[in-house]
């Protein structure tokens, strides 16, 4: 059974780091490509950032590029997501996903959920 | 403001068939599949049609998807009361080089 498992969400003030990590079990990690998904309150889905599988390539949404770094640990099966110069619009649950041979997300995490504020 | 445009509301009926609309572009839409999750605050999203028109394992023949130009539709047919959650469309933007989601639909069933 595949399973995803977010860590790492918080409350952080404006400016600050986080790094939320994601477990993931079920399947052979180091294969898949892998995502960041999130939600802001009252907002839809938003696409963070992705890394590729075995070539691990990185994409990144305009609204977090040049802050936030996505990297994946595949001994550990652990997908990452540094976030850097935090702002109140990065307010959101974040979920991690799983990448279906690059073509749609088939597995979700449960989500973590950062919060923004001083 | 997404580049990828879904009506914020649908609702029907039980028995009733709702379909919801997903506008993109060239970019998108246009040349890359569509795929739609339905979601359920706090919980985790779910697949509910891949590449079109596909349906995952365990997702019932009432969900369909189809294509035209550069947009997409979903239909619920036989809409049920667990149908109520957000639908959301998504491709790959060649131009963004990322996953473009809809702003995403709220089917209400009344």
């Amino acid at each position: 059974e595949v399973q995803l498992l977010e860590s790492g969400g918080g409350l952080v003030q404006p400016g600050g780091s986080l790094r939320l990590s994601c477990a993931a079990s079920g399947f052979t990690f180091r294969s898949e490509a892998m995502s960041w998904v999130r939600q802001a309150p009252g907002k839809g889905l938003e696409w963070v950032s992705g890394i590729g599988g075995s070539v691990a390539g990185t994409d990144y949404a305009g609204s977090v590029r040049g802050r936030f770094t996505i990297s994946r640990d595949n001994s550990k099966n652990t997908l990452f997501l540094q976030m850097n110069s935090l702002r109140a619009e990065d307010t959101a649950v974040y979920y991690c996903a799983k990448s279906y041979d690059d073509r749609f997300f088939d597995y979700w995490g449960q989500g973590t959920l950062v919060t923004v504020s001083s | 403001q997404s580049v990828v445009t879904q009506p914020p509301s649908a609702s029907g009926t039980p028995g009733q068939r709702v379909t919801i609309s997903c506008s993109g572009s060239s970019s998108n839409i246009g040349r890359n599949p569509v795929n739609w999750y339905q979601h359920l605050p706090g919980t985790a999203p779910k697949l509910l049609i891949y590449s079109w028109i596909q349906r995952p394992s365990g997702v019932p023949d009432r969900f369909s998807g189809s294509k035209s130009g550069t947009s997409a539709s979903l239909a619920i047919s036989g809409l049920q009361s667990e149908d109520e959650a957000d639908y959301y469309c998504a491709a790959w933007d060649d131009t963004l080089t990322g996953w473009v989601f809809g702003g995403g639909t709220k089917v209400t069933v009344l």
